[in-house]
């Protein structure tokens, strides 16, 4: 059984605060970890996918780095902004599906 | 708009009745995924096609459940004899088998309720 965990559960910021979650994976069998955003009423979108170790992404404000050996991934996001506030999922897939946290719940107030 | 989209967005049914939602892919993608989310849990995977071939179901997806993907282009999910365990948000998503590192891109879910 594949666990994939995320902390903390939901998070509440004041704008201009930089953040940062953690993702936890099976370091065993990786392929590859992905990073989505989902806003209510709208599709989860693609945020990053890294599959190396030591990998870093960056989009915007927006960072995530990828350590396969111990099996964890942070995204970090400087200077939240109210547009910031979402739900942040990280999947792990060794193939074909993906295994997803439970996700982090961004607020951030003006 | 070029991306994965799902019809109805918001499905409300009585228990035991029958219900079957639709999911068109990007159309150069040729797979595609039925995923469920329910309150406080990330999305559990369901199955998922290459082309017109089921490739995988999990344990999740009871024999109540049934996917399509008839000519490898859209995709219906039907659940019979719905159950209020049922209740969730079904999500779909489309890929490249190419080299994407499998990129799912999602559409923006069926949500079901089963009163």
């Amino acid at each position: 059984i594949l666990n994939v965990e995320q902390s903390p559960q939901s998070l509440h910021v004041q704008e201009g605060d930089s953040t940062n979650f953690t993702c936890s994976f099976p370091s065993s069998n990786f392929y590859a970890l992905h990073w989505y955003r989902w806003e209510t009423a709208k599709s989860p979108e693609a945020l990053f996918v890294m599959t190396l170790n030591g990998d870093e992404k960056k989009k915007g404000r927006i960072s995530a780095t990828l350590n396969t050996k111990e099996g964890y991934s942070y995204l970090y996001i400087k200077g939240s902004q109210p547009e910031d506030s979402a739900t942040y999922l990280c999947a792990f897939t060794s193939g074909s599906r993906l295994t997803f946290g439970e996700g982090t719940q961004l607020t951030v107030n003006p | 708009d070029t991306g994965v989209s799902q019809d109805p967005r918001h499905k409300i049914t009585k228990r035991g009745q029958n219900v079957t939602f639709r999911c068109d892919p990007i159309s150069e993608h040729n797979r595609l995924y039925w995923y469920r989310q329910t309150l406080g849990q990330g999305p559990e995977f369901l199955t998922y096609f290459q082309n017109e071939a089921q490739l995988e179901k999990s344990r999740l997806l009871s024999d109540r459940f049934s996917a399509e993907r008839p000519k490898g282009s859209f995709s219906t999910l039907e659940i019979q004899r719905t159950e209020q365990g049922d209740s969730a948000m079904y999500l779909c998503a489309s890929s490249s088998s190419g080299f994407t590192k499998n990129i799912q891109y999602f559409g923006a879910g069926t949500r079901l309720s089963v009163l």
